[in-house]
């Protein structure tokens, strides 16, 4: 059974930094593209972020180029988001989901607030 | 770069059909063959319902169907059911610098 396990989230003033993890499981996690997609509280879904299998390509959407990092370690089956200068405009639940065309299996989420 | 635009609400009574609309560009939903659908109910996570426009995962009702003219892509629900009142949302690959980009959501109601 394919399963995907966000964790790491929680409050953080604006400027600071986070680190969310997802563990996969069930799958070849080194054979597919993996990604982030974050959902602010009560809006839509809104494409974050993604890593090739290997980890050589990465694609990030413009309002977190610069601040945002993607990565993942095939040997932990893990893949990561370190968030850097964080904004309130980042608050959101932040999922990881598993790209083959189209995002076929999510976590269940974690919760980022930015807020002083 | 703009998400797909989406109506943000539809309707239709138990056993009717619905169409939810996703319209897009010639960079995006006209360019690929690479949309799919999502439902997401309150408080869950989004769960994949069409990919590569018309195609359903294993385990997913064939009362839902997509389909894609030109720029815009659609979703059908046949048959509804009060278990599908969700919101729905449509993506795409895109040709930008942002590879993949979502419609801002459709509520789905059911009467």
């Amino acid at each position: 059974e394919v399963q995907l396990v966000e964790s790491g989230g929680g409050l953080v003033q604006p400027g600071g930094s986070l680190r969310l993890s997802c563990a996969a499981s069930g799958f070849t996690f080194s054979s597919y593209w993996m990604s982030w997609v974050r959902q602010a509280p009560g809006k839509g879904l809104e494409w974050v972020a993604n890593i090739k299998q290997d980890g050589s390509e990465k694609y990030y959407v413009d309002s977190v180029k610069g601040r945002f990092t993607i990565s993942r370690d095939n040997a932990k089956n893990s893949l990561y988001l370190q968030m850097n200068s964080l904004r309130a405009e980042d608050t959101a639940v932040y999922y990881c989901a598993r790209e083959l065309g189209a995002k076929d299996y999510w976590g269940q989420g974690t919760l980022v607030t930015v807020s002083s | 770069q703009s998400a797909l635009t989406q109506p943000a609400s539809v309707s239709g009574s138990p056993g009717q059909s619905i169409t939810i609309s996703c319209t897009g560009t010639s960079s995006d939903v006209g360019g690929y063959n690479y949309v799919s659908w999502y439902q997401q109910h309150p408080g869950k996570a989004p769960k994949l319902m069409i990919y590569e426009v018309s195609n359903r995962p294993s385990g997913v009702s064939n009362r839902f169907s997509g389909s894609k003219s030109g720029n815009t892509a659609s979703l059908t629900i046949s048959g509804l059911q009060a278990e599908d009142e969700a919101d729905y949302y449509c993506s795409s690959y895109t040709s930008s610098s942002t590879p993949w980009v979502f419609g801002g959501g459709t509520k789905l109601t059911v009467l």
